[in-house]
């Protein structure tokens, strides 16, 4: 029944490592997308991914890569992992990029804790 | 420019009807829509209206939009306990930007028994 999913929910890590933030979607959607919520609430877009292909690059350091295997998965791998990395990450998806289609449907979030 | 704003904080009474204000700067917006977040959850869309229309209504919930003035509204009729959240109001683009969304900074709503 679940339609967007993030794993993990919860991650608490060191500065200096690399980790992944994985996101599933079984809606059927040919767009995924991973926004920044900082502590104030404030949620700003990092990157869109449409059919596996990049097409939302905002201003985001180079040591966050996403990937996408599939349209159904878009992945967030972080290297070298900084205090201000802090945030709960959310992973979206739509139908497409415009229209009505373009409605974007949330995650529940990872929330990561850098030490 | 992408700008779009909301007040901080709502306090209303149990029963009671809410509007929560937003006011963007961008007039080539496309659709605007309104998320709901509970504390420790994730964002629930609750409704979404296309620039063109002035109003839609669905069941409790009511959406103004003045496209003049750039200005969106959220009425909850009956507000509940379980209606106590942050509020977002946010504006999408067209298919050429890529269809992201430029979020609010949310309006946190408190119910009142």
């Amino acid at each position: 029944d679940t339609a967007v999913s993030q794993t993990p929910k919860y991650l608490v890590t060191q500065m200096g490592n690399d980790k992944s933030i994985k996101c599933e979607q079984n809606l059927g959607h040919d767009t995924m997308y991973w926004y920044k919520q900082d502590s104030k609430k404030f949620l700003k877009i990092m990157f869109s991914y449409n059919n596996k292909e990049l097409i939302i690059n905002e201003t985001v350091p180079n040591r966050f890569s996403p990937k996408s295997p599939d349209k159904a998965h878009l992945n967030l791998h972080i290297n070298s992992l900084e205090l201000g990395d802090s945030a709960v990450y959310f992973c979206a998806s739509s139908l497409r990029t415009s229209g009505g289609g373009g409605t974007q449907y949330f995650g529940p979030g990872t929330r990561l804790t850098v030490l | 420019g992408e700008d779009v704003e909301q007040s901080l904080f709502l306090s209303v009474r149990e029963g009671d009807s809410s509007v929560i204000n937003c006011t963007y700067t961008d007039s080539s917006s496309t659709y605007l829509y309104w998320y709901k977040q509970e504390p420790g959850a994730g964002l629930q869309l609750l409704t979404y209206i296309f620039s063109n229309m002035d109003m839609k209504q669905d069941q409790r919930l009511t959406v103004l939009l003045n496209k003049k003035d750039k200005h969106l509204s959220l009425r909850i009729a009956d507000t509940q306990t379980g209606d106590s959240a942050i509020y977002f109001c946010a504006e999408s683009k067209t298919k050429a930007a890529g269809n992201k969304l430029t979020f609010g900074g949310g309006t946190r709503v408190l119910v009142k028994p």
